[in-house]
């Protein structure tokens, strides 16, 4: 099993980025895939899920701003963040089942 | 209030036990929660320990020692880290999850030092 993010980088306050997620070693259409995030010198927060049949969650403070989504053909799993803030700032990692992470990818929000 | 409690910092002595509380909010009872074990530490990306929901239905995360184990302690609503045989190695950030009204809820984590 392998999880690998990609995608971040540093973008300006009210900005976009789109984090992507290459697995390999299980489909992604059979496990539930999260995004979870740790701001600097803080602890984990959860983001949001992708189910197996394809429904999703999000946390309250995302809601409404990020979208989860997954490519069944190219077992990837996508996060596109809208009107990020400081607050977005963070490393943020691809989780199957709340079993295998990534090594993370660094976000940035800042002028 | 947060809906899991964890005390900021743990420090124990190499070889000894130790163990790390998650405190539920009053009202979200313990017994009916699968509580998830992490740790983390400095530049790697969290690793799941296992899974506890009883005695009897508990998973151990892949290449986890069995020192590592958990319980719950339904009088102060708490779900609880066992660690055996403390090791230097075993310094790090730890979490408690839950899956609870469609969302994942993490504990706001414990240093735990080993010294």
């Amino acid at each position: 099993v392998q999880v690998v993010e990609s995608g971040g980088g540093l973008v300006q306050p009210g900005g976009s980025l789109r984090l992507s997620c290459a697995t390999s070693g299980f489909s992604v259409s059979r496990q539930f895939m999260s995004w979870v995030r740790r701001a600097p010198g803080k602890g984990l927060e959860w983001v949001s899920v992708i189910y197996s049949g394809g429904g999703s969650d999000y946390a309250d403070s995302v809601k409404g701003r990020f979208t989860i989504t997954r490519d069944t053909t190219k077992n990837t799993v996508s996060l596109q963040m809208t009107s990020l803030t400081a607050e977005d700032t963070g490393v943020y990692f691809c989780v199957r089942a709340m079993e295998d992470w990534g090594q993370g990818t660094q976000v940035t929000v800042s002028p | 209030q947060a809906i899991l409690t964890q005390p900021s910092s743990v420090s124990a002595s190499p070889g000894a036990s130790a163990s790390l509380t998650c405190t539920l909010r009053s009202g979200v009872n313990v017994v009916v929660f699968h509580i998830y074990w992490f740790r983390q530490k400095p530049g790697s990306p969290p690793q799941f320990l296992l899974r506890y929901n009883s005695d009897s239905d508990t998973q151990q995360g892949s290449g986890v020692p069995s020192r590592f184990s958990g319980s719950k302690d339904a009088s102060a609503n708490a779900g609880l880290l066992l660690i055996s045989g403390l090791q230097s190695d075993d310094e790090a950030d730890y979490y408690c999850m839950i899956w609870r009204n469609s969302a994942w809820v993490f504990g706001g984590g414990t240093k735990l030092t080993v010294l």
